[in-house]
């Protein structure tokens, strides 16, 4: 078990860009969650699947975000046309939903620059 | 009023004191409570989970749950410099997926 993996843990690019961030769960976990984090805020929820089914998306993921977790492992969140309001940490949590407590687990995140 | 409230401090306190962390909730549907550790330029890390009313103790940490107060708070005892960081208070609903809904995070700093 090697944790929640994100990549790329850091991305600078310019406004109008597309970005794509990945993450790799916990293998055994069912569920996996999106969360946006900007300086001196908690964690802000976004969308999350259960295997490979997007169950909810949150009204902060506008038009110009697409997420997808095509085989129920790893999931992929990408950003069209950024903006500068978009600049903040991309944090990726999986859990064992049906198991007990659903506890996330969270990985290392990926920091968005929009220049 | 937001979901998950929380003082954003920052909260000082020498070494060795107790630390005392607060977080109201909203729903009353609330079920779950977790607080988190995220170190700066960090992801959050677990430290206490918790679900019924009462006190739950682990090591320095103890949780404390009222949910006829939404009111749930944490402990530090025996603070040390290593305990700086930002303390998340997240809650669950079990019927809106198991997801997390975070408070804005309080700021502790222990000096030595």
């Amino acid at each position: 078990d090697t944790g929640v993996s994100q990549n790329p843990r850091h991305k600078i690019t310019k406004r109008g860009q597309n970005v794509t961030f990945r993450c790799d769960p916990i293998s055994e976990h069912n569920r996996l969650y999106w969360y946006r984090q900007t300086l001196g805020q908690g964690p802000e929820f976004l969308t999350y699947f259960q295997n490979e089914a997007q169950l909810e998306k949150s009204r902060l993921l506008s038009d110009r975000f697409s997420a997808e977790r095509p085989k129920g492992s790893f999931s992929t969140l990408e950003i069209q046309r950024t903006e500068q309001g978009d600049s903040a940490m991309y944090l990726c949590a999986s859990s064992s939903w049906g198991s007990g407590a659903n506890v996330l687990t969270f990985g290392a995140g990926s920091r968005l620059t929009v220049l | 009023q937001k979901e998950v409230e929380q003082n954003s401090g920052p909260l000082s306190v020498p070494e060795g004191a107790i630390a005392s962390l607060n977080c109201t909730y909203s729903d009353r549907v609330s079920q779950s409570f977790f607080w988190y550790r995220q170190y700066s330029g960090k992801s959050p890390e677990l430290i206490m989970s918790i679900y019924s009313n009462g006190d739950k103790e682990d090591g320095r940490f103890t949780a404390q749950l009222n949910k006829a107060s939404q009111y749930v708070s944490l402990l530090i005892r025996d603070s040390q410099p290593s305990d700086s960081a930002t303390y998340l208070c997240a809650v669950s609903l079990y019927n809106q997926g198991g997801k997390l809904i975070f408070g804005q995070g309080t700021e502790l700093s222990v000096k030595p």
